[in-house]
C-alpha cells in the first residue's frame, strides 16, 4: 500500500511568512511523529500524536512551532513568523501504536 | 536527558572489508537502540533493533550496558551498504526516538 507522503517536497519561503507542511500517514497507523534534521545535526524530535490522547509537544522548539492532527489522520506542522534557523528537512514518520516508525520522504525548508 | 553519539561523520571502507559503526548513548534507564539506514534518494528506514538480535543484510548490533554502546557492524561491506546510517534510542518501545547525527558510510570498489 501506499507509504507515508509529505507535501510540499520542497518550500522556499521568505523570513517572517508563515508556512504550513502537510503529511498523510499510512492509513489506520494510530501515531503521527514529526522531526526536523538541520544541516549537520541528527534527526530532533519536534512532536507526537498517538490515537486520542494529547499530543506530546515536548520537542517543539518555540511557540511558533503548532500541529495538529485532524480526524486521527492528516497532520499539518505550522511554523509562524519563520526564521532561518528554521531551514530544515521536516520529516513525519507514523506506526501502528508503538511499533515500527514509517518515514515520509521529508519536506525541505529553505528561509531566505 | 537521553543522546546518541556518533563520533564519525564519514566512514569510507573498501568492498570486502570490515565495517563497524559506533554508537554511544546516555541514559540511565533500560533503553531500546536502534538502527535506521537511508540510501540514497530513499526514505529513512529500520535497519535493525537490538531486542530483535537478528542480522539484517548481514549486518548485527550487540547492545553493551556496561560500555553504553551500539555498534553496527559487518564483516564484509559492499558497494550497496554505502548510505547514511542514524542510530537511534527509544526509552518506551518506538515513541519519541533520538537520533545520533548520523554516520556516512562509503564502499568503494
Amino acid at each position: 500500500g501506499a507509504g507515508v507522503s509529505q507535501s510540499p517536497s520542497n518550500k522556499v519561503t521568505e523570513k517572517g511568512k508563515d508556512v504550513e507542511l502537510r503529511c498523510d500517514p499510512i492509513s489506520g497507523h494510530t501515531a503521527l511523529y514529526w522531526y526536523r534534521q538541520s544541516l549537520g545535526q541528527g534527526l530532533e524530535f519536534l512532536i507526537y500524536f498517538q490515537g486520542n490522547s494529547a499530543p506530546d509537544k515536548s520537542g517543539l522548539p518555540s511557540d511558533r512551532f503548532s500541529a495538529e492532527r485532524t480526524g486521527g489522520s492528516v497532520s499539518t506542522l505550522t511554523i509562524q513568523r519563520t526564521q532561518q534557523e528554521d531551514s530544515a528537512v521536516y520529516l513525519c514518520a507514523s506506526s501502528e501504536w508503538s511499533y515500527e516508525q514509517y518515514f515520509g520522504p521529508g519536506t525541505r525548508l529553505t528561509v531566505t | 536527558a537521553q543522546r546518541v553519539t556518533q563520533p564519525e561523520k564519514l566512514l569510507s571502507v573498501f568492498k570486502g572489508a570490515p565495517v563497524e559503526l559506533k554508537c554511544n548513548y546516555s541514559y540511565s534507564g533500560s533503553p531500546e537502540l536502534f538502527w535506521y539506514v537511508q540510501y540514497s534518494r530513499q526514505r529513512l528506514q529500520l535497519l535493525l533493533r537490538h531486542i530483535s538480535r537478528e542480522s539484517i543484510k548481514g549486518f548485527t548490533a550487540d547492545l553493551n550496558k556496561g560500555e553504553t554502546s551500539f555498534h553496527l557492524k559487518k564483516p564484509f561491506a559492499q558497494e550497496e551498504d554505502s548510505a547514511m546510517y542514524y542510530c537511534a534510542l527509544s526509552t518506551t518501545g518506538f515513541q519519541k526516538l533520538v537520533f545520533g547525527t548520523g554516520t556516512r558510510l562509503l564502499v568503494s570498489p
